[in-house]
């Protein structure tokens, strides 16, 4: 079971945008739009922020945003804050009946 | 208050097993699938097992297939993880976290345990 390809780090200056690419195949990322982001701060859990792709729950913010475009999905946050530094995770269903997480990337906000 | 609690974790020889718990409330646990997720340390999220609402259906990642069983208790409001015949390579904390029928996303995560594996 492969992991899905994400950037190892990205940063940003606050206020600015940017954007995680979470790469992976038509057996997973490309084939269902069951791809999800979560956000981990150090030491403690995810926290789920998008889900089928393109998603919010309830209670986070309308500055993240995501979307997929063929075997890429990618997750944009907007109007970048100190509170948005964090490790991202994108995941997958894959058609093997299993889920796959990306390798992870750390956002640095400037 | 939706909450998730893991316990059970620890300090097992490579070769023995432990039984991880996680305690569900403030949900109807027997609508969710549940699973368990890892990360070593320092390291990424890894997918170890999901496990449908009525049991039905059970997933294992391919590293933890025939040494790992997720098994639930609708009637407890718990989630369980066997762990057999433990490798170094196992250790993580591990957390439970509630998902819909389909093996899609995961909300929300317990606080984690942690397993280590060492002689």
């Amino acid at each position: 079971q492969s992991a899905l390809t994400q950037p190892a780090s990205v940063s940003g200056s606050p206020g600015q945008s940017i954007t995680i690419s979470c790469t992976g195949t038509s057996s997973d990322v490309g084939g269902y739009n069951y791809v999800s982001w979560y956000q981990q701060h150090p030491g403690k859990a995810p926290k789920l922020m998008i889900y089928e792709v393109s998603n919010r729950p309830s209670g986070v913010s309308n500055r993240f945003s995501g979307s997929k475009s063929g075997n890429t999905a990618s997750l944009t946050i907007s109007g970048l804050q100190a509170e948005d530094e964090a490790d991202y995770y994108c995941s997958s269903y894959t058609s093997s009946s299993t889920l796959a997480f990306g390798g992870g990337t750390k956002l640095t906000v400037l | 208050e939706v909450q998730l609690v893991e316990s059970g974790g620890g300090l097992v020889k490579p070769g023995g097993s432990l039984r991880l718990s996680c305690a569900a409330s403030g949900f109807t646990f027997s609508s969710y699938s549940m699973n368990w997720v890892r990360q070593a340390p320092g390291k990424g999220l890894e997918w170890v097992s999901s496990i449908s609402s009525s049991s039905s259906y059970i997933y294992y990642a391919d590293s933890v297939k025939g040494r790992f069983t997720i098994s639930r208790d609708n009637a407890k409001n718990s989630l369980y993880l066997q762990m057999n015949s433990l490798r170094a390579e196992d250790t993580a904390v591990y957390y439970c976290a509630r998902g819909p029928t389909k093996l899609n996303w995961f909300d929300p995560w317990g606080q984690g345990t942690l397993v280590t594996v060492s002689s």
